[in-house]
């Protein structure tokens, strides 16, 4: 178990349709990523928060976006979706700061019908 | 930006016998290279990572190997054993950038690796 959790496991949505995909980061890290792994594209980095900010942006579409609460979980809003956006979603997590090294959650499926 | 390929896309080996996986990076500014493993139904988990400092690490079966000159590294597992099989992942990265960390990774497209008893 990495410590970070991330909810729901699985959605099944509608194209169209706005969904939310909910990051816990291990305790006492400051910094959540979340990535999109598809068979063809891979694991592809999407955006990082650090802190509540956002520190750098990737491949994210702009029908997309992600923020970092007070309390350190993160949320991926994915609006306007289309089938291509059927995914699995990871958040990741790391101290910040010097550390580099990245814990993975189990993701969340998304199968957009 | 970064691109990493990965080499080869699916292995088989018996157990027991040795595995290499090979990455090739294009940014000579990256340093900073990890390997995680994922297994079915679950997210990639970190095995073993190496910085641009280093040309070699190991932990027990595992080892990785950076040369910098031709930016390639290498996973090497060996006494391969059947739960070693899942997909595995090479990584890099430029590390972090002024202040808080921007550890971006990006990707290989992953190798599934197979032991067979």
């Amino acid at each position: 178990d990495s410590g970070v959790t991330q909810t729901p496991k699985h959605l099944i949505t509608a194209t169209g349709q706005r969904v939310t995909l909910r990051c816990s980061p291990r305790s006492g890290d400051l910094s959540v990523y979340w990535y999109q792994q598809s068979l063809d594209q891979g694991l592809q980095f999407l955006i990082q928060y650090y802190n509540g900010e956002e520190r750098a942006k990737g491949n994210i579409l702009e029908r997309f976006s992600a923020q970092q609460f007070p309390d350190l979980h993160s949320e991926l809003n994915l609006s306007s979706l289309e089938l291509g956006d059927s995914a699995l979603y990871f958040c990741a997590s790391s101290v910040g700061g010097r550390e580099e090294k990245l814990f993975f959650g189990s993701g969340t499926q998304l199968s957009v019908l | 930006g970064e691109n990493v390929e990965q080499h080869p896309s699916t292995l088989s080996v018996q157990e027991g016998d040795s595995a290499v996986i090979k990455c090739t990076y294009s940014d000579s500014a990256s340093n900073y290279f990890p390997w995680y493993k994922q297994e079915l139904g679950k997210g990639p988990q970190l095995i073993i990572d190496i910085r641009s400092n280093v040309g070699e690490k190991k932990d027990q079966r595992i080892a990785v190997t950076l040369n910098k000159t031709a930016k390639h590294f290498s996973l090497h597992i060996t006494e391969t054993q059947p739960e070693d099989s899942a997909v595995y992942f090479c990584a890099a990265s430029k590390g972090a950038y002024s202040g808080a960390g921007s550890y971006q990774l990006t990707f290989g497209k992953g190798t599934k690796l197979s032991v067979i008893p």
